[in-house]
């Protein structure tokens, strides 16, 4: 079962505009939600995760919402930058069981 | 990817050959990870180590046999290789259930 899900595979988004990347998880266990980027042949890299009690985490031009309600997380790039094209993973971790979304794909169009 | 390596970068089987994978870490990091790719289905954990001498199953263990024999290095065996097992195989590393760092990945090609 797909307890970590990005339901766009892809999307496009002119330069100097807004990026936003959703993700839907059904655990309500996992207490840890995080983000990576992955450019092609390469690993993941972390980009910006946020705690179950908090709602929001900023870092520069990321910002991650977590609305635990809906069971919902987001990821906004503000603003995007043609270097931010590349595949997003959203995860949600509790203890050391972190599962991934199957990742979007970011185009960011000069 | 700096202090995490991943040998081989590529490889082909036949199946049912056996082969190891191997992750190098020069991190210190007492967490280690070895996770599949498949296309449409994210990462998927295989197995984990939380320390020198430990393991444990992740979410798709079958088929795999890990060692962590020394704190630096995490092995990922296959015994029998399937072709279920074509895959990108990434290892990861970090000090808790927290941020992970990841290698650049190894493709395995299964016939």
């Amino acid at each position: 079962d797909q307890q970590v899900k990005q339901n766009s595979p892809s999307l496009s988004v002119q330069e100097g505009r807004i990026s936003i990347l959703n993700c839907d998880y059904t655990n309500s266990m996992f207490d840890y939600f995080l983000w990576y980027k992955k450019y092609p042949a390469e690993g993941p890299t972390f980009l910006i995760s946020i705690s179950s009690i908090k709602d929001k985490n900023e870092d520069g031009r990321f910002t991650v919402f977590l609305n635990k309600s809906a069971k919902h997380l987001s990821l906004h790039i503000v603003p995007s930058q043609p270097g931010d094209s590349a595949v997003y993973f959203c995860a949600a971790s509790v203890g050391n069981d972190m599962r991934f979304g199957a990742g979007t794909r970011l185009t960011v169009k000069p | 990817n700096a202090g995490v390596t991943q040998t081989p970068k590529f490889r082909v089987l036949k199946t049912g050959q056996s082969m190891t994978l191997l992750c190098a870490q020069d991190m210190n990091h007492e967490y280690m990870y070895w996770y599949r790719q498949d296309p449409g289905m994210g990462l998927r954990l295989i197995h984990y180590s939380v320390g020198e001498g430990t393991t444990a199953k992740g979410e798709v263990p079958d088929g795999y046999n890990v060692s962590r024999l020394k704190k630096q290095n995490f092995l990922l065996g296959l015994e029998s290789a399937a072709p279920s097992q074509t895959s990108v195989y990434f290892c990861a590393l970090g000090q808790s259930q927290e941020t992970q760092y990841f290698g650049p990945g190894t493709r395995l090609l299964v016939l």
